[in-house]
């Protein structure tokens, strides 16, 4: 069983709608969790990190997460083309000391914003 | 992140060659990370070292090597030994009294 795991789409939005992009993980001692954008050929670019059971909106994003359940989801509204790109999801590596600051990264959900 | 620097941005590999990967950063941060990216696959993590002449092996570090000699390098050398190095190579850092990582724009290797 993967530790990250994502829909590998694509996920085919129509411009202005919401995209939802969902992540699960096993881990249940993660703590951190982190959503990265990765354009085609570029590298990851942070969007949004939460820590606490619930949602945090930054902006068109808004992360949602739920430990006991153990996802964690994206939220993109009124999607735009500028928005087509792979999501990484990634989570925390807790455990033994010398994995502190050690991520895991699911596959990614492509996302294609549609005119 | 314009603090990391990546070197060079494409580079080609003859079979049985080592190839190094320059990875500098400027943020005085301590923590730096070597992933490597595969189509359609996640960030798999090779080294990462914590502080200066230290560094531990992540999931996939056969066939790789690192050294840490100052703060704000963490070269990556691709050896003979690794059988498929073709990939993208990401270098990140690790902002400081958290866990949240910041990635160099990458360097993509081609073995011909």
């Amino acid at each position: 069983q993967k530790e990250v795991e994502q829909n590998s789409g694509p996920l085919s939005v129509p411009e202005g709608a919401i995209a939802s992009l969902n992540c699960t993980y096993s881990d249940r001692g993660s703590q951190s969790f982190f959503w990265y954008r990765q354009y085609s050929g570029k590298s990851p670019e942070l969007i949004m990190s939460i820590y606490s059971n619930g949602d945090k909106e930054d902006g068109r994003f808004t992360a949602q997460l739920n430990k006991a359940s153990q996802y964690v989801s994206l939220l993109i509204r009124d999607s735009q083309p500028s928005d087509s790109a792979t999501y990484l999801c990634a989570v925390n590596s807790p455990g033994a000391a010398d994995s502190w600051g050690k991520l895991q990264f699911g596959a990614g959900t492509q996302v294609v914003v549609t005119p | 992140d314009g603090g990391i620097t990546q070197s060079p941005k494409y580079l080609f590999r003859k079979e049985g060659q080592n190839v190094t990967l320059s990875c500098e950063q400027n943020l005085n941060h301590d923590a730096m990370y070597w992933y490597r990216q595969d189509p359609g696959q996640g960030l798999r993590l090779i080294y990462y070292s914590q502080i200066v002449n230290d560094f531990q092996k992540g999931d996939i570090a056969e066939g790789y090597s690192v050294s840490r000699e100052k703060k704000e390098s963490f070269p990556l050398t691709v050896t003979s030994a690794q059988k498929n190095p073709t990939a993208f190579y990401l270098c990140a850092v690790r902002d400081r009294g958290g866990d949240t990582q910041y990635f160099g724009p990458g360097t993509r290797l081609t073995v011909l």
